[in-house]
């Protein structure tokens, strides 16, 4: 158990819908970071938020959206779902220091399946 | 921005043999090397990582090499076993990614047969 949770485990929608995906870090930790991995493919990083604050994006398509709140945990907002939008989506969490060579421990992730 | 070459992307063993993956990046300042180990369905497992200021790390049977020169870096896993079945990752972090994310390499599957 890495100390990183995530909710819902699975989520099943139609295309076309929104979906939440929630994702509280380590303890201590001020670093969130979420990842898309579709089947049988690598990680695809999608957002960095740090302490509340966005601080790297990736590959995120703009109908996802994701925001770190005061209790540093994290949402990721996915809208007008798409079958393609169907992954396993991680997140991570770290300490966080900018420059620092800090650890990444992954959650336990959600499984979105779009019909 | 940061690249990440991974290879191969299936490794089959013996059990007992050696298991060697090898992974380059792009970018000369990335100071910090992990990899992880993701059984299938599950999360990505760090297993062991890597600075820049060191070159090599073991950790039992596990062990990391880095090239800095080259920019390449390499997993080594000794005696396998039916258990270390699993896809590995490379993954590098560096200044032209403002070390604010990992990149991650395609992944290796490895499959160590009985």
């Amino acid at each position: 158990d890495s100390g990183v949770t995530q909710t819902p485990k699975h989520l099943i929608t139609a295309t076309g819908q929104r979906v939440t995906l929630r994702c509280s870090p380590r303890s201590g930790d001020l670093s969130v970071y979420w990842y898309q991995q579709s089947l049988d493919q690598g990680l695809q990083f999608l957002i960095h938020y740090y302490n509340g604050e966005e601080r790297a994006k990736g590959n995120i398509l703009e109908r996802f959206s994701a925001q770190q709140f005061p209790d540093l945990h994290s949402e990721l907002n996915l809208s007008s779902l798409e079958l393609g939008d169907s992954a396993l989506y991680f997140c991570a969490s770290s300490v966080g220091l900018a420059g620092a060579t800090d650890t990444q421990y992954f959650g336990p992730g959600t499984r979105l399946t779009v019909l | 921005g940061e690249n990440v070459e991974q290879h191969p992307s299936t490794l089959s063993v013996q059990e007992g043999d050696s298991a060697v993956i090898k992974c380059t990046y792009s970018d000369s300042a990335s100071n910090y090397f992990p990899w992880y180990k993701q059984e299938l369905g599950k999360r990505p497992q760090l297993i062991i990582d890597i600075r820049s200021n060191v070159g090599e790390k073991k950790d039992q049977r596990i062990a990391v090499t880095l090239n800095k020169t080259a920019k390449h870096f390499s997993l080594h896993i000794t005696e396998t076993q039916p258990e270390d079945s699993a896809v590995y990752f490379c993954a590098a972090k560096g200044e032209n990614t403002g070390f604010q994310k990992l990149v991650f390499g395609t992944g290796t599957r490895l499959l160590v047969s009985p």
